[in-house]
This record gives C-alpha cells, structure tokens and sequence, in this order.
C-alpha cells in the first residue's frame, strides 16, 4: 500500500490556466507538507497543515493555495499558472516534527 | 536561511568513505538527513535532536554540533545504493519548519 500518494504523476499546461495536484496520506499523520523542486534540485517547503490548520506558510504566492478537506488529505491548488511555476511538486506527511515520508511527487510543466 | 552543505558533489569508489556536512548560522533545534536518487522522492535518513547525539544507520551515521550549529553524515565503506543527492534538513529557532540545503551530489562507482 501506497503511504503517501500524489495525482497527477505529469501535469502539462498552459500558460494562465488554474490545476490542482491532490495528495493522500494513509499513515495517520497529523502533519502534511507541500515542497517545491526546482530544476536545481532545490527543494523549498511551501506550505505545512497540522489538524486541518495551517501552520506554515512560506512566501509563496497567493496563487497558490492549500486545501485539506481532513486529516489524510492535502491537496495544491495554483491559480493563473506561470512559466516560472514549472517544478516537481512534492507532497509530505508526519507524525509532529518526526521523519516525513514524501510522497512521489507531480511534475508540473508550463508551456 | 538555507543551511550549506558541503561538498556539493563527491565521487567515490565502493568500499570508500565519505564525509558530508551541514551548517547553519542560526541556533538549531534539530537536524533531518534525507537522500533522494535520481527521478524519486526523497527518503528519511535519520534526525538528530539539539545535544550533540550521535546516531546510525546500518554504516550511515550522523552527528550534531549544537555549539557549532554543524552536523556531518558519515559513509562508511560506502556501497552502489549509496549514489544519490543527499539533503540536510535544519530546524532553527520556534519555527518548526524545514529549510533543506542546496544537497550533496554522491556517486559510487564500482
């Protein structure tokens, strides 16, 4: 069984369209995390929920933005998307501030 | 601020050592390692907690300066599974986030 979960694996668009990158986790953790890698392999935490509330948010744009309809759910949504926005897009989860199990990621492409 | 790692890239021979570091200029509270190979997610080495803890992983370990806000991954006797980007991962202050470090290109040859 899968840990964490990411849909879709390759997502191509355009210019200005809105996507969305769903997440599950079925580890019972209380703790999810969105990352972004870039093609420099860089890898910058986004945004993090714990218990449904969001408790991190990095200067991110406020294009995108979290939604966790639970606790084994956090799904990204980018509004307008760029060109500069094109990375893999990492989900996470822990128990608190323990080891995170990442998830295996979306490659997001902006043409 | 990101932690720097150092070096950013080594080659090895199998049965070789290494040596990876990591620091930070702000006080920390814990230290993640992570490797990541090529096209895969990142997977969870081990953390170290502010108290100067040494910690292992079969002939992967780790230790944490809190003085010094270092920490350094040792590779012992290094194998082929070893090759991959490895990423430190650092908790400072109240925040309870991760900044990772820019990662440490490993590649074991045969």
């Amino acid at each position: 069984d899968t840990a964490v979960s990411q849909t879709p694996k390759y997502l191509v668009t355009q210019m200005g369209n809105d996507k969305s990158i769903k997440c599950e986790q079925n580890l019972g953790h209380d703790t999810m995390y969105w990352y972004k890698q870039d093609s420099k392999k860089f890898l910058k935490i986004m945004f993090s929920y714990n218990n449904k509330e969001l408790i991190i948010n990095e200067t991110v744009p406020n294009r995108f933005s979290p939604k966790s309809p639970d606790k084994a759910h956090l799904n990204l949504h980018i509004n307008s998307l760029e060109l500069g926005d094109s990375a893999v897009y990492f989900c996470a989860s822990s128990h608190g501030e323990n080891e995170q199990f990442f998830g295996p990621g979306t490659r997001l492409t902006v043409l | 601020q990101q932690p720097v790692q150092s070096p950013q890239a080594v080659i090895l021979r199998e049965g070789e050592d290494a040596v990876i570091n990591c620091s930070s200029s702000k006080a920390l509270y814990s230290v993640h390692w992570y490797r990541q190979k090529h096209g895969e997610a990142p997977v969870f080495l081990m953390i170290l907690l502010k108290g100067g803890e040494q910690k292992g992983h079969e002939k992967i370990s780790a230790s944490f300066n809190e003085k010094k806000q270092q920490s350094s991954l040792y590779l012992t006797a290094s194998q082929l599974s070893y090759s991959g980007t490895y990423f430190c991962g650092t908790e400072a202050g109240s925040a309870r986030q991760l900044t990772f470090g820019s990662g440490t290109q490993l590649t074991v040859l045969p």
